[in-house]
């Protein structure tokens, strides 16, 4: 099946600074991928979704100023946690389709960043 | 999005199949039921999916109802690297973002 990387698999930064996440699709194009956040012992929530060439669209409640996403080919999208505080500390998971699918198959989801911040 | 319903959580024996259920009373006529697992600090992976028709493969099988509210995943020999957070969740397309519910924590015991 197809590949979704993510990098860095686990960052810790201290309170106050930004740390940027990268998800790439390492076999496939996709359009679209979404961003996910899962603290511990939950279900994963869907923050945002990336879109090539325009802006995220972000589910209700997330602070899009705080989190940046940028979709600047259809191989490699970003989240950048801008001013990271503490309860910003979670698992943060990537996840595309590939175009060639015309939608009828499935996600692949990268294997996640662990974010800690002190 | 269509809601699901599932159990959460279930036990197993190795080597035995585990059937996890599945109830998604209001799905939609164009909505496929997929189900991906979540193996601890993962990311989630495919399991499966399906519209009407059963479907197998290498990894299970996924049986839906003529009445498509409810479905069953089958793991047939269920092994310790099967123990995982099962998700059965409802969409419209690959392309459409994903909801996440509670999903059903599976332990596979020797």
């Amino acid at each position: 099946g197809a590949v979704v990387s993510q990098h860095p698999s686990r960052v810790i930064c201290k309170s106050g600074t930004s740390v940027k996440i990268e998800c790439r699709s390492l076999d496939f194009q996709a359009t679209t991928m979404f961003w996910y956040r899962q603290f511990p012992k939950q279900s994963l929530m869907l923050m945002a979704t990336s879109n090539e060439g325009s802006k995220a669209t972000y589910e209700q409640g997330v602070e899009k100023d705080k989190f940046l996403i940028n979709h600047a080919s259809l191989t490699l999208s970003t989240l950048t946690v801008t001013s990271a505080h503490p309860e910003d500390s979670s698992f943060y998971i990537c996840s595309a389709s590939p175009e060639t699918s015309g939608g009828l198959g499935e996600q692949f989801f990268g294997p996640g960043t662990r974010l800690t911040v002190l | 999005d269509a809601k699901t319903t599932q159990p959460p959580s279930m036990d197993c024996a190795e080597g035995r199949a585990a059937n996890l259920p599945c109830n998604h009373s209001t799905i939609s006529g164009n909505e496929y039921v997929y189900w991906y697992r979540q193996i601890h600090s993962q990311g989630p992976q495919y399991i499966i999916h399906g519209l009407k028709n059963n479907e197998t493969n290498e990894m299970a099988s996924l049986i839906i109802t003529e009445d498509r509210k409810s479905s069953t995943l089958i793991l047939p020999h269920a092994t310790l690297r099967d123990t995982a957070v099962y998700y059965c969740i409802v969409s419209p397309t690959g392309f459409q973002k994903l909801v996440f519910g509670t999903g059903t924590r599976l332990l596979v015991s020797p």
